[in-house]
């Protein structure tokens, strides 16, 4: 069954940039019709969509966030990558990654808690 | 700016209890919302789409209800396993989540 586990760094000082990754595992992450997002859950701002890339890099972005964010696909590597830059407090996050653009289905990784200070 | 928003925030119920939530949309979204619920340490699992389609594998005790602005989800029976947080989610433009509702 698809697995998605997140990592990176869990404290971003602010100014800086975030980089997350997300390795999928058992099944390809260019796979046909198939998408990725980036959804983060803070206790300030709730559960907020990021983005999402498919199958054909093609991305979509949260509007409010558009001009910090980047999201980008290693086909090589089978990883979602999320770059955030530059981070405030504000980003202070539990950032998951889904399967998924528009409803989120699952898998979704069990998360990676990054403050910003 | 597009809001969702869930009352109440939190509940307090007991096994066998019928539970309700609301979310009410600042714009009319047709039937373009979902449920999920959030247990602690863990991702949101999605319980209903399209407003009322039960997700294959979740239990008949949960149905969803609305159309246009207002939105219900219902457990007949709460389980010990329903406790925790549930969210509502449009997607009639790009994912917009509702505030939560815990249910405790």
């Amino acid at each position: 069954q698809v697995h998605l586990q997140e990592s990176g760094p869990g404290l971003v000082k602010p100014s800086e940039t975030l980089t997350l990754t997300c390795t999928v595992s058992n099944v390809s992450v260019n796979s046909v019709n198939y998408y990725w997002s980036w959804i983060r859950q803070s206790p300030g701002k709730g559960l907020e969509w990021l983005g999402y890339i498919g199958y054909t890099g093609s991305t979509s972005y949260n509007r409010a966030i558009k001009s910090q964010l980047t999201i980008s696909m290693d086909k090589s590597k089978n990883e979602i990558s999320l770059r955030l830059r530059p981070v405030t407090v504000a980003d202070t996050a539990l950032y998951f990654c889904a399967k998924g653009s528009t409803i989120f289905r699952g898998p979704w990784g069990l998360g990676r808690l990054v403050t910003v200070s | 700016a597009f809001k969702l928003t869930q009352s109440p925030s939190s509940l307090s119920a007991s096994v066998g209890d019928r539970v309700t939530i609301t979310c009410r949309a600042s714009r009319d979204i047709g039937g373009a919302l979902a449920w999920y619920q959030q247990t602690p340490g863990k991702p949101p699992n999605l319980l209903i789409y399209d407003a009322s389609t039960l997700e294959v594998g979740v239990p008949t005790r949960f149905s969803g209800r609305g159309f246009g602005t207002d939105f219900t989800l219902i457990i007949s029976s709460l389980r010990p396993e329903d406790f925790g947080t549930y969210f509502c989610q449009q997607f009639q433009t790009y994912p917009i989540f509702g505030g939560g509702t815990r249910v405790e």
